[in-house]
């Protein structure tokens, strides 16, 4: 079974440029999420998707992030205009299980500069 | 605001070594799960535990949850150099498909 997919893995810009990012989840997997990872912390949930429908959106900076999951498939997430404290990690994780188990990919590590 | 507390923040030991790390809240959980995230990577699911009183054993990796289901021990046993990651709880709120993560612990095992 394929994994959580997201690209790119890393992406350097300045200040005040934008930047996208892209998650495919686990096949099946109806429920989508965003984290902002600092280094060496726990992740913070940015958005929650349940199909195509966000569920929980509270912590999503949303002057300047947008997130649209449109066929309920994949998702994307934007950041314009970028700020130097969006330097960090963002993930996607998928769940489609019992217990609220969530399953990551490999992140996308953002530098603004 | 859903708190899970988790210590320490930071461990550096000895090959060999045993070592413990806590999490600690005053929710209740429905579950509550045990992530390891290695450098450049995304945090792969270790273990899920559900009833209070909870023991589940990972080779030398030992996980209880508390009674209460408000918290959760992570037991490591003998540690490798090959342990060495940043150790996330977190805790499922019921009904909402929502996980609260721990602050994580850095652990570093030297050989």
């Amino acid at each position: 079974e394929a994994g959580v997919a997201q690209s790119p893995r890393y992406k350097i810009i300045e200040k005040r440029q934008s930047v996208a990012f892209w998650c495919n989840p686990i096949s099946g997997h109806a429920t989508l999420y965003w984290y902002q990872q600092i280094l060496g912390q726990g992740p913070k949930l940015l958005i929650q998707f349940q199909n195509n429908g966000v569920v929980d959106d509270s912590q999503l900076p949303k002057d300047r992030f947008s997130a649209e999951r449109l066929k309920g498939v994949d998702s994307t997430l934007k950041i314009q205009p970028a700020k130097l404290e969006d330097s960090a990690v963002y993930l996607c994780a998928s769940s489609g299980t019992s217990y609220n188990e969530q399953f990551f990919g490999p992140g996308t590590r953002l530098t603004v500069l | 605001t859903q708190l899970l507390e988790q210590s320490p923040q930071f461990l550096s030991i000895q090959e060999g070594e045993n070592l413990t790390v806590y999490c600690n809240s005053s929710s209740v959980f429905s579950s509550l799960q045990w992530y390891r995230q290695e450098p450049g990577e995304g945090p792969v699911l270790l273990v899920t535990v559900v009833t209070g009183g909870e023991v589940k054993k990972l080779k030398r990796l030992t996980f209880q949850f508390g009674d209460a289901r408000k918290d959760s021990s992570l037991h490591i046993t003998a540690a490798q150099p090959g342990d060495t990651g940043l150790y996330l709880c977190a805790g499922a709120l019921s009904n909402t498909g929502k996980l609260i993560f721990g602050q994580g612990t850095t652990l570093q095992v030297k050989p």
